[in-house]
């Protein structure tokens, strides 16, 4: 069946430095993504989202960037910091907002 | 502030118990969702609902329900709770903004079946 999956399970960067987050999907027809950010004990947070009529959007920080051709999505983060310490999600959209396919996670641990 | 929250953030059922989860989203979203997300699988949906009184299932409803009788509240319910029901029970709202959908959570439910 269709799948959204995540490159790498874990990313150490440091404090400062800029993050990558990869994300992989299969769904041709996919044509809405979501990052999400989930700190310990808490439910996932929006960060940022794009369709698929786009390549890049960009927010405070952060860049998504979706490349349709290698159906592949990815989360910059600028000047990391350790409140940035957290998973993170990517997802499609599968049916205009009514539901959603996530990745299994990336946890991002930002060191001093 | 938008918010979704939830009745409880733990609750800890013994097996065969009928279990409710309540949800309430103040921003007027027409779509609800519940989620559960167990370690090394994700997020997994069971149920959704675009409408009051209307729901659709997900990927996994076998051994839950849900009720949507007011457009701002929707309930997970387990009939007869099981220990592989132990998870994280995440609920979330979603509404278009422009040509975005903006879906939110609450801070979930950690529910113990033991």
């Amino acid at each position: 069946g269709e799948s959204v999956g995540l490159h790498l399970p874990t990313l150490s960067v440091q404090e400062g430095d800029n993050s990558i987050i990869n994300c992989a999907y299969s769904n041709s027809a996919s044509d809405y993504f979501i990052w999400y950010k989930q700190e310990s004990g808490k439910g996932p947070q929006f960060i940022i989202d794009i369709r698929s009529n786009m390549d890049k959007r960009q927010g405070q920080r952060v860049t998504v960037l979706l490349n349709k051709t290698v159906k592949h999505l990815s989360l910059q983060i600028a000047a990391t910091q350790p409140g940035d310490s957290a998973v993170y999600f990517c997802a499609e959209d599968r049916n205009s907002g009514y539901a959603l396919n996530f990745g299994k996670g990336t946890s991002l641990l930002v060191t001093p | 502030d938008v918010k979704v929250t939830q009745s409880s953030r733990y609750l800890v059922k013994r097996t065969g118990e009928k279990v409710f989860l309540e949800c309430v989203q103040d921003m007027d979203h027409e779509n609800m969702f519940w989620y559960r997300q167990d370690p090394g699988l994700g997020l997994r949906l069971i149920y959704f609902s675009y409408d009051v009184k209307m729901k659709e299932k997900g990927d996994i409803p076998e051994g839950y329900s849900v009720s949507r009788e007011k457009k701002e509240r929707f309930s997970l319910i387990l009939e007869s709770a099981s220990t592989n029901q132990t998870s994280m029970y995440l609920c979330a709202s979603s509404g278009q903004v422009g040509i975005f959908w903006e879906q939110y959570f609450g801070p979930g439910t950690r529910l113990t079946v033991t």
